[in-house]
């Protein structure tokens, strides 16, 4: 079953309001977890690295104050897009890596964010 | 930092016949290696990894992939495809468990 889960899979909006994604470890603690988006035929495009307990890493381009990162326990981090506009339309993913498991990283279902 | 290279972002294959997804990657120090599969509107499942120990390595669904150091490369490899395999695969590589780097996908679709 599922060890990383993200809430919600698809979300529509007006442009101009804020949208929260949540991603959740379920049966492990996470003290990192990361936040992708994914455009159409595209690979994954790592966007920020979430740390438990202080402030998220983000990647070189990345608009911290549009895609704002909350790690606020070891197992939920969440990521909201806030003044959302149509362009930030995307598949966003999380996954989180689980220590003992060599590295492995599980990922969350994702997330369709539809900006009208 | 690392690079993933997937040479082929499209590969288009009759059922039943064998299949090889490219994937090579830049570093020369330990790596972990990692294939990971992505069907539509969902997130990505593991399919195989390579840790250490036995350079051939296989995963769920019948795919295997052979890592090997010399030539830096990790392709996966099924004997007969399936109509349900059509989907994304993605390398992926980590050095230390913590920071993972991924290639650009390949778009295997299994034409009936």
């Amino acid at each position: 079953g599922a060890v990383v889960s993200q809430h919600p899979s698809r979300v529509i909006c007006k442009s101009g309001t804020s949208v929260k994604i949540e991603c959740r470890s379920l049966d492990f603690q996470a003290t990192t977890m990361f936040w992708y988006r994914q455009f159409p035929k595209k690979s994954l495009m790592l966007m920020a690295t979430s740390n438990e307990g202080s402030k998220a890493t983000y990647e070189q381009g990345v608009e911290k104050d549009k895609f704002l990162i909350n790690h606020a326990s070891l197992t939920l981090s969440t990521l909201t897009v806030t003044s959302a506009h149509p362009e930030d339309s995307s598949f966003y993913i999380c996954s989180a890596p689980r220590h003992g498991r060599s590295g492995e990283l599980f990922f969350g279902e994702g997330s369709r964010l539809t900006v009208l | 930092a690392q690079s993933v290279t997937q040479l082929d972002s499209q590969v288009p294959v009759f059922e039943e016949a064998p299949v090889e997804l490219r994937c090579n990657y830049s570093s020369s120090v330990s790596v972990y290696l990692f294939w990971y599969v992505q069907y539509p509107n969902q997130g990505l499942q593991l399919l195989l990894k390579y840790l250490s120990g036995s350079t051939l390595v296989k995963g769920i669904n019948g795919f295997e992939a052979e890592f090997n150091k010399s030539q830096t490369s990790f392709h996966l490899r099924k004997p007969s495809v399936h109509i349900s395999d059509t989907a994304e695969y993605f390398c992926a590589v980590s050095e230390s468990g913590n920071q993972f780097y991924f290639g650009t996908g390949t778009s295997l679709t299994v034409i009936p």
